[in-house]
Parts: C-alpha cells; structure tokens; sequence
C-alpha cells in the first residue's frame, strides 16, 4: 500500500519552461489537493478536486493548471514556470463524503527550483 | 486569508518534558486537525478534534479546542527526540477546503 506518491521528488526548471508534478494514490480516496509550502507561509491550497471531471481553486491557484480524469492520480501543471514559485508541493488525499472530518493523507513532496 | 497561526514559532525542551504549541484561527470551523511533519517528509495526520468537542485524547498527545476564543493547543507529554518536527493546525474552511497554520518547530533535546 503505497498511499500518495508524487514524482519527481527534485526539480530544477528555467524560467518559462513547463512541467507536470505527479500525484498518484492507492486508497480510492475522492477528494485530492495540492498545496505549496513556503518558509513562514505555512501551506497554501492550489488546486483540489472532490471527484473524477471535478476541480476547484484554492488560495493561490494562479500560474497553475489541474486536472482529475481518473480518482488515482490528480497532476499539477506549470505551464510557463516562475521564480515565485520555487517551492515545495505536495499532495493529499482524503475519503470524499466526511472530508471536512476526514484527514488528509499526504505525499513526501517535489522540491521544485525555478531559475 | 483563513489561514491560523501556530504559537511559539520555534520551541526547544530537554526530552522528558512537556510541549504545549497553541493555534488561533479567524473563521468558524467544523474540524481542527493537528499534523507533524519531519524535516523533508509530508505532513502526518496527529488527531481531529470536532467543534462541539472541548478536549481529546491520543496517546501522549492532548488537544483542546476553544472555539469562543477560536483557539486550540496541542500538549505532547512525556516528550522524545523522536517528537522532534514542525507541528501544524489545520481548519476547515469555505467548502472542501483545508486552511494550515505557519507551524511550530519543536526540538526535543536528548
């Protein structure tokens, strides 16, 4: 059971390029979501979705792109990448239904460097 | 933004004692959830306490949760070095969204 797995772990981009961070889980969890950690801001919510076909913007969705069409796996796009978000990304995932009481399982993280 | 606020920022104690982190938040909420993250790992889910709960427990681990004062704290008991991480309050907030505090680094000193 590997619960949430996100890849790649490390990743180095220029400035204008784009990529896709994977997000994959095993627990047929509904409701996924990415967040982005950053020294003294805590974790800010990008994108999450509570289901196949569905999506949703969080605090600071912009400069990213969601799209959830299968329940395992939810990928974060940057289509041209910034400096501002050099940061660390995770992911989690957590039982539809009760998700305000359900808690969240998370990924280890893409560290990820924009230069 | 929705986002709590852990309080201490960073705390450091000799193993064998006790920690108390506190966290404050602005909006109304159904669930406070408490997570530990390791240096370079993801957040691992601690305890869930409802807001018609005042206290729980989970092992050496206590919350309370005033929501008049919209506030919560964690106890750890009896503290490790293993307890050593950055410890996070997160609230429900506007429809099925998480809202996480800045974290309090703790430090358990051997």
């Amino acid at each position: 059971n590997a619960g949430v797995t996100q890849t790649p772990k490390f990743q180095v981009l220029k400035t204008g390029q784009s990529m896709t961070l994977q997000c994959a889980q095993d627990m047929n969890h509904e409701y996924m979501s990415w967040y982005r950690q950053d020294p003294g801001m805590g974790l800010r919510l990008i994108h999450y979705s509570v289901g196949a076909g569905i999506t949703d913007q969080g605090e600071v969705p912009n400069g990213y792109n969601v799209s959830r069409s299968t329940t395992e796996d939810f990928p974060l796009r940057l289509l041209s990448a910034a400096p501002s978000q050099t940061s660390v990304y995770f992911c989690a995932s957590s039982r539809a239904g009760e998700v305000r009481g359900s808690p969240l399982h998370f990924g280890n993280g893409t560290r990820l460097t924009v230069t | 933004s929705q986002q709590g606020e852990e309080d201490p920022q960073a705390l450091s104690i000799q193993e064998g004692e006790n920690a108390t982190m506190n966290c404050s938040y602005k909006t109304s909420i159904n669930n406070l959830q408490w997570y530990r993250q390791n240096s370079g790992r993801g957040l691992v889910h601690l305890i869930l306490i409802r807001s018609n709960e005042r206290e729980k427990h989970s092992g050496r681990l206590r919350v309370t949760l005033d929501t008049s004062k919209k506030s919560s704290s964690l106890l750890i008991t009896a503290s490790r070095a293993a307890d050593t991480a950055s410890y996070f309050c997160a609230t429900d907030g506007r429809g099925n969204q998480f809202y996480f505090g800045t974290g309090t680094s703790l430090t358990v000193i051997p």
